[in-house]
């Protein structure tokens, strides 16, 4: 059974380019939930999305915004990028709205801005 | 952005030692789940844990939620090389539109 998938691993982008990026959930599964991890702030929740439709949102500027298609796959874009966008963002799936029963992540984009 | 206190920070043991590792949060959760990472991937969930009290294992793993509901641990018997990593808890009130609350982060360090 394939994993998360995430691309692509490793991205550079110049502040105030654009990025997305994308993740493939494990099959069957309709959540897809985003987290940044940082030294400074550790693993912080984006968004959540559940059939199409995001769900929950956390505490990230408008810049951040997300999409989920009918197959269940996800995108992200982060606009106007800055220097401190610099992360591993992690996309997590699970079978079920919420993440009570534990997300499967996948392997992290990681974005540097210079 | 909001983080569990997680503590030691890091820890460097010998082989076939014991670790324990604690979670501590201001307000209650529902759920307390832990995760390991290794380097260049995402984390990977270990043990999850749904009522107050429950103590549950997972191989030479063991974590419990706390009766306060703040807090969590979670012990390793025996560590062997590959438990090296970075640990972490974390929290959910569950419900359909949650997220998990992350703590800081336990690295281990098991030298052969």
């Amino acid at each position: 059974k394939a994993g998360v998938t995430q691309t692509p691993r490793y991205l550079i982008k110049t502040r105030g380019q654009q990025v997305t990026l994308s993740c493939s959930p494990i099959s069957g599964h309709r959540s897809v939930s985003w987290y940044q991890q940082t030294p400074g702030q550790g693993l912080q929740f984006l968004f959540e999305y559940f059939s199409e439709t995001q769900r929950n949102k956390g505490n990230f500027p408008g810049r951040f915004s997300g999409r989920q298609f009918s197959n269940s796959r996800s995108e992200m874009n982060v606009s106007t990028l800055e220097l401190g966008d610099s992360a591993l963002y992690l996309c997590a799936s699970s079978l079920l709205q919420g993440a009570g029963n534990g997300y499967t992540f996948g392997s992290g984009t990681r974005l540097t801005v210079v | 952005g909001q983080q569990l206190n997680q503590s030691p920070q890091s820890m460097f043991i010998q082989e076939g030692e014991d670790v324990s590792m604690n979670c501590t949060s201001s307000s209650i959760f529902n759920t307390w789940l832990w995760y390991k990472q290794e380097p260049g991937e995402g984390p990977v969930l270990l043990i999850a844990l749904y009522k107050a009290g429950e103590l549950t294992s997972n191989g030479r793993l063991t974590a419990q939620f706390g009766i306060t509901r703040k807090d969590s641990f979670l012990n390793i018997s025996a560590s062997i090389p590959s438990d090296v990593g970075i640990y972490f808890c974390a929290g959910s009130n569950g419900g359909a539109t949650n997220k998990l609350i992350f703590g800081t982060g336990t690295l281990l360090a098991v030298q052969p």
